[in-house]
């Protein structure tokens, strides 16, 4: 069945480094990606998001490629703040499972001055 | 302004007492649906919607219930909660099957 595996957590980082979180995913069909954030206390906010084979998604300095042929939309920022301090989830929506959307297990990322 | 809004937020609760958690949402998406987050587990659907009077099971929907009687409502119905279901939720909703999820801000449930 269709999955995301996403990169083991948790992820400190000092400010101002570069950041890659990797996700993969299996599915059948033409799956959309995203990457959702979660900042403590709150909900997923989108954080970006691809539909289709080499698509790139942006939004506030993070980026993410769909890859089909590696099946990977790995996200990355090239300098990270203490700001970005959260829970990073990859998902994968399958539109031929109805409303099955599927979450990786989440990334925890600590930015630290 | 575009939302989904849960309530309550927060809920402690004895086993067995029925219990609803309320789900709206005012952009007239079609599908909905509500999750469960757990330390280690990541999100599990526990129940979906695609549309008024059309519901599916998720990967987790044992000892919950829902309803869609309106487009903009979901709830979520735990008839004799158990403290297996003390969790984080989040109910979501989004246009259709392509398109991202928007979420709730989560109801903290604890079951004693």
């Amino acid at each position: 069945g269709d999955s995301v595996t996403q990169m083991e957590g948790p992820v400190t980082l000092s400010e101002e480094a570069f950041l890659t979180i990797n996700c993969t995913y299996t599915a059948t069909g033409y799956p959309s990606l995203f990457w959702y954030v979660q900042y403590p206390g709150e909900g997923l906010q989108l954080l970006l998001k691809a539909t289709k084979a080499d698509d790139k998604g942006s939004n506030k300095g993070f980026e993410a490629t769909y890859r089909k042929e590696t099946t990977s939309f790995h996200l990355e920022k090239g300098s990270v703040q203490v700001s970005d301090s959260a829970v990073y989830f990859c998902a994968l929506s399958a539109s031929n499972t109805g409303n099955q959307f599927y979450f990786g297990t989440g990334t925890s990322l600590t930015v630290i001055p | 302004e575009a939302q989904v809004t849960q309530n309550p937020r927060y809920l402690i609760t004895v086993t067995g007492k029925k219990l609803t958690v309320t789900c709206s949402q005012n952009m007239n998406h079609e599908y909905m649906s509500w999750y469960r987050q757990d330390p280690g587990l990541g999100l599990r659907q526990i129940y979906y919607s695609m549309n008024v009077e059309v519901t599916d099971k998720g990967d987790v929907p044992e000892g919950y219930k829902v309803s869609r009687k309106e487009k903009r409502n979901f709830p979520l119905i735990l008839e004799s909660p158990s403290p297996n279901q003390t969790s984080l939720y989040f109910c979501a909703s989004r246009r259709d099957s392509y398109n991202e999820q928007f979420f709730g801000p989560g109801t903290r449930l604890t079951v004693l």
